[in-house]
């Protein structure tokens, strides 16, 4: 079955960056992409960006274009989300999610709480 | 950019109710249209796509219907388990979500 696991909660300090880990598993790591969405807490949902794990060709939201950065390693079929230049509004949960060829979302992660605090 | 706007934000309805939840593109999206559950504390859940289409597992009391900027998503009957937060998603080019309609039992 297919499942996206993402790696554990984080808390970062303004300005740090932090990396979020998205393990794919039960499909073919390479032939859909993978979307980035973050939820504040209480807010609603916000797309942050795309990635195609077989090119490794990405596209962002402008809200965070110079910002975030989506990566894969294909030999462990995992995606990743960094984000820099951390500050409180970034804290989130912060999820991936399969994309259909269609181009909607048919299985998410269980989401990664970031914690920007001093 | 196209902008999406759900209307009501919230409702509160008794079980067995038919609920509706409108959607709406500030341009014409053809059907490029999701729609998708969240439960309280849960990751978001895929309900339709294609603004009409059921996804595998989702039970039939839910449906969609529209297209261009006007879109539904219609509980024909309101259960206890549908109390959720529902999004509606535009895909044919940058993605979008709506800002969310949540559901409650009366």
């Amino acid at each position: 079955q297919v499942q996206l696991v993402q790696s554990g909660a984080e808390v970062k300090k303004p300005g740090a960056s932090v990396k979020v880990s998205c393990k794919a598993s039960g499909y073919t790591f390479t032939s859909y992409d993978i979307n980035w969405v973050r939820q504040a807490t209480g807010q609603g949902l916000e797309w942050m960006g795309w990635m195609n794990p077989n090119s490794g060709n990405t596209g962002y939201a402008q809200k965070f274009q110079g910002r975030v950065t989506m990566t894969r390693n294909t030999s462990i079929s995992t995606a990743y989300m960094e984000l820099s230049s951390l500050r409180s509004e970034d804290t989130a949960v912060y999820y991936c999610a399969r994309e259909t060829r269609r181009g909607y979302f048919d299985y998410w992660g269980q989401g990664t709480l970031v914690t920007v605090s001093s | 950019d196209i902008q999406m706007t759900q209307s009501p934000s919230s409702l509160s309805a008794s079980v067995g109710d038919r609920v509706t939840i409108t959607c709406r593109a500030s341009q014409g999206i053809s059907n490029y249209l999701a729609w998708y559950q969240q439960k309280p504390g849960k990751v978001p859940k895929l309900l339709i796509y294609a603004a009409s289409t059921l996804q595998s597992g989702v039970p039939s009391r839910f449906s969609g219907s529209g297209s261009g900027t006007d879109f539904t998503l219609t509980i024909s009957s309101l259960q206890p388990e549908d109390v959720a937060t529902y999004y509606c998603q535009k895909y044919n080019s940058a993605l979008t979500f709506g800002p969310g309609t949540k559901v409650d039992i009366k």
